[in-house]
């Protein structure tokens, strides 16, 4: 158990539809990585959250947005689905959100399938 | 081209073999991470290296920045090892010192 949580653990939805994936850290980590894992394009980065500031923006949509909350939580919110945005969404988490010196410890996934 | 380029792409091999897996980048680095997905999807990450060579249990990681190469060895492998194994790497510079950017992943089934 990595101590990152995500809920929900699946989602069906149809297209046109938009849906909340929440993520937990691990105490006392301060920085929140949100990941996409498709079938045909492997693990992407999608956006970098740390102490409640957008720090770094990958390939993620317009469609997609993302914030952190004070808590540390944080919730990646995906709108007008298409069925091409079934995947399993990653959140991980590390203390201060350098991937040069932190490790990164990942949640379980949400597996989103739009239909 | 990818930036990370993972090889083999499914790799078997039977219980007590020594086994490889490579990763070749094309872009200077801060560091390189391994990533281990078993089947049911979670992810853990086993190695982060920025030189030389690491070492836990039966894994060992190795990295040449020169020759932008790393590889993963597991020494006297065990059916529990079979997952699949990630590259990913940290950018140096173009404002992606923030991201990491992946391998497409080396599935390694190893028979009892």
């Amino acid at each position: 158990d990595s101590g990152v949580t995500q809920t929900p653990k699946h989602l069906i939805t149809a297209t046109g539809q938009r849906v909340t994936l929440r993520c937990s850290p691990r105490s006392g980590d301060l920085s929140v990585y949100w990941y996409q894992q498709s079938l045909d394009q492997g693990l992407q980065f999608l956006i970098q959250y740390y102490n409640g500031e957008e720090r770094a923006k990958g390939n993620i949509l317009e469609r997609f947005s993302a914030q952190q909350f004070p808590d540390l939580h944080s919730e990646l919110n995906l709108s007008s689905l298409e069925l091409g945005d079934s995947a399993l969404y990653f959140c991980a988490s590390s203390v201060v959100g350098a991937p040069s010196t932190d490790t990164q410890y990942f949640g379980p996934g949400t597996r989103l399938t739009v239909l | 081209k990818n930036e990370v380029e993972q090889s083999p792409q499914n790799l078997t091999a039977q219980e007590g073999e020594f086994i490889t897996i490579n990763c070749s980048y094309s872009v200077g680095i801060s560091a390189l991470h391994w990533l281990q997905q078993h089947p049911g999807g979670g992810i853990v990450s086993l190695f982060m290296l920025s030189s030389g060579k690491k070492k836990h249990g039966r894994l060992i990681a190795t990295i040449n920045i020169q020759e932008k190469h790393s590889s993963l060895h597991i020494t006297a492998s065990h059916p529990r090892d079979s997952a699949v194994y990630i590259c990913a790497v940290n950018p140096l510079s173009g404002g992606s010192n923030y991201k990491l950017t992946f391998g497409k992943g080396t599935l390694l089934t190893v028979n009892p």
